[in-house]
């Protein structure tokens, strides 16, 4: 069965570096997302996109976030310069254009020190 | 703003034990109700809902969504160990939304043999 995919599984970083996480979505998907759960808490939508271009993005998703789909198959989140506060679990999900249901992949830990 | 609220925040049954989670929400131009398990890592998916009255079942689970009081319910008969695990209700939003979903903070299930 298709799954969504994601590299690495855990990434830690130093405050102020750029991390680039990574998402292979399932290959007949057109939506993707990337979501973010900070421990203990609740999943918090990040940003969505479509046709190679943000289609929503939340509060969250500021200057610092960016998403590129670099090639036909890879989906990525990119943080500019990490915070304390990045530190999370970062899920990338993706569905079909007829139905809502959205797949996860298994998540990326970022730890930022 | 966009909430979804579930309860309870934990159980802990036994082993054969019927458990009935809830998840009420309060979503502009609402579409959808999405439950997903969530055990270490990815949630995945369990049951979209779209329309009031209507029974999704799969095995032991099944849920249901009133769509005149904003809430659904997700019920779990005859327990097992392997059911232990967060169970989280999300809510997408239609009209200009590309799918966004907006989560609940979960419920932890714990089922004891």
């Amino acid at each position: 069965e298709p799954e969504v995919t994601q590299t690495p599984s855990h990434q830690v970083t130093q405050m102020g570096q750029e991390v680039i996480l990574r998402c292979v979505p399932i290959s007949n998907h057109l939506y993707f997302y990337w979501y973010r759960q900070i421990l203990g808490q609740k999943v918090e939508f990040l940003v969505s996109f479509y046709n190679n271009e943000i289609s929503e993005k939340s509060e969250i998703f500021d200057d610092q976030f960016s998403v590129e789909r670099p090639d036909g198959s890879n989906f990525t989140l990119k943080i500019r310069s990490t915070k304390l506060e990045d530190s999370a679990m970062y899920f990338c999900a993706s569905r079909v254009m007829v139905t809502d249901t959205q797949y996860f992949g298994p998540g990326t830990r970022l730890t930022v020190l | 703003e966009d909430k979804v609220v579930q309860s309870p925040l934990s159980l802990v049954v036994h082993e054969g034990d019927t458990v009935t989670l809830n998840c009420s929400y309060e979503v502009t131009n609402f579409r959808s109700l999405l439950w997903y398990k969530q055990e270490k890592k990815a949630p995945t998916f369990l049951f979209m809902l779209t329309s009031s009255g209507i029974e999704k079942k799969s095995g032991r689970l099944s849920s249901i969504l009133d769509k005149k009081e904003l809430f659904s319910i997700l019920n779990i008969t005859a327990t097992q160990t392997g059911d232990s695990a967060v169970y989280l209700c999300a809510a997408r939003a239609g009209g200009t939304s590309y799918g966004k979903l907006t989560f609940g903070q979960g419920t932890i299930l714990t089922v004891h043999p």
